[in-house]
């Protein structure tokens, strides 16, 4: 599968733990995206890598997130200190550099975080 | 005022028939790229088809057209022959060309629309 893959799928977990998500996108994309789906909206933008450099975070995005990307290659997303607004879609998607307008981006399927 | 409209939170339709989906937009920005995505309930957001602000022609992919009417600033989204498998969350989104000010690589999305296709 040459797709972007998320890991885990599911996770629950209870108020005020760390969790942390993994994202490997397409192996020749240099450009990463972390979005947040809550229930009943469209996906927002959270964070944004291009290769190793994290480019730009959303207001969305508290102290107690932080994501990374070493060497360019995979993603790590980490919440610390869990609440239960956090409870959402985490959506990891790759593309290449917008060289043209039409080049889009590839979704994973998500990792689906309810914290209790 | 929400950069991506779509008004219809849910909408049904016959097997084979043609459905559209609408989404307007908002931007001040002369360069941008307007996608469809389709979202399964498996999660994963699954691109359609893709307008560029400049394009003369609306855009088609197999059974997927784009009713792109600029001065309207909507590019609502036609599916043909609609089938069982079609049934999944639709959701609009735009790209600005970052001319304005604004970034040229995050994509901004609608709140989708639900479409049910019946037998």
């Amino acid at each position: 599968d040459t797709g972007v893959s998320q890991d885990p799928r599911h996770k629950i977990t209870k108020r005020g733990q760390n969790v942390t998500f993994r994202c490997d996108p397409i192996s020749e994309h240099n450009r990463l995206y972390w979005y947040r789906q809550t229930l009943g909206q469209g996906p927002e933008f959270l964070t944004y890598f291009q290769n190793e450099a994290q480019l730009e975070k959303s207001r969305l995005l508290s102290d107690r997130f932080s994501a990374e990307r070493p060497k360019g290659s995979f993603s790590t997303l980490e919440i610390q200190r869990t609440e239960q607004g956090d409870s959402a879609m985490y959506l990891c998607a790759s593309s290449l550099d917008w060289t043209v307008m039409n080049t889009e981006a590839f979704f994973g399927q998500g990792t689906r975080l309810t914290v209790v | 005022a929400q950069k991506i409209t779509q008004t219809q939170p849910g909408m049904f339709v016959q097997e084979k028939e043609a459905v559209t989906l609408d989404c307007t937009y908002d931007t001040s920005d002369p360069s941008y790229g307007l996608f469809w995505y389709k979202q399964p309930s498996s999660g994963e957001m699954i691109f359609l088809i893709y307008q560029g602000s400049y394009d003369q022609q609306n855009a088609t992919e197999g059974r997927y057209s784009l009713n792109f009417q600029k001065a309207r600033k909507s590019a609502n989204l036609v599916i043909s022959a609609s089938q069982l498998g079609d049934s999944a969350m639709y959701f609009c989104a735009m790209r600005e060309g970052g001319l304005s000010g604004g970034s040229n690589y995050k994509l901004t999305f609608g709140k989708g629309t639900l479409l049910t296709v019946n037998p």
